[in-house]
């Protein structure tokens, strides 16, 4: 397809638990970004991927959180021993340049029991 | 620390009439800022953007305003149409590192009535 896509869309699972969610960028798209957005809240930054840069991590919550891209387009976010406040929609984004606007996937809902 | 405000939750506006979504922000170093628009269980779609070397930018019935003095943007949708019922995003980039991350305000959820 042409936009971002990801998955699963949904994604139900226990406390402790680790979990893999997958963005696929928009083909040619040199930036790509992961958000999420919790229960009423706005969309809060996690992680960021420029070309061959070193990702900005800086909006990670915490260390159970990582991400990879690899061959400068697929992405996969974990999330380790994972806690009910992980609960949240996860969002990927892309855009073909860092100061081009980011188009977003429908993300990932992800609910921890 | 929430540097990217809606202090509007929701709004009600009838169909041919103004919609006017306002965002405030408190970080000085933000010169671009963007809108987006949210149906549920889909992702965010980019509406419009503008520079802070700009005051106003206009793309069919939106339009864009900022005051950079009062650190106040501002979307106006005219005419509204019952289509444009969504969750509306500002977001704010910060220049000079990370240009791509984007800092989004809490959202306003804009209801257009028949």
């Amino acid at each position: 397809g042409a936009g971002v896509s990801q998955s699963p869309s949904n994604k139900v699972t226990e406390k402790g638990k680790d979990v893999e969610l997958r963005c696929d960028p928009i083909s040619g798209h040199t930036a790509l970004y992961w958000y999420r957005q919790s229960l009423g809240q706005g969309l809060e930054f996690l992680i960021y991927f420029q070309g061959n840069s070193a990702p900005d991590k800086s909006g990670l919550p915490s260390d159970r959180f990582s991400a990879e891209r690899t061959g400068g387009s697929v992405s996969t976010l974990t999330i380790q021993r994972t806690q009910q406040e992980d609960s949240a929609v996860y969002l990927c984004a892309s855009s073909f340049t860092s100061n081009q606007p980011q188009h977003f996937g429908d993300g990932t809902r992800l609910s921890i029991l | 620390d929430q540097q990217v405000k809606q202090n509007s939750p929701s709004l009600s506006v009838q169909e041919g009439r103004i919609s006017i979504l306002n965002c405030d922000y408190t970080n000085s170093m933000f010169d671009y800022f963007l809108w987006y628009k949210k149906y549920p269980a889909e992702g965010p779609t980019f509406l419009i953007s503008i520079s802070s070397i700009k005051d106003k930018n206009e793309d069919g019935r939106f339009t864009v305003f900022l005051n950079k003095s009062a650190k106040h943007l501002s979307l106006h949708i005219v005419p509204s149409q019952p289509g444009d019922s969504a969750v509306y995003f500002c977001a704010a980039i910060r220049g000079g590192t990370s240009y791509g991350k984007l800092t989004f305000g809490q959202g306003t959820i804009l209801t257009v009535h028949p």
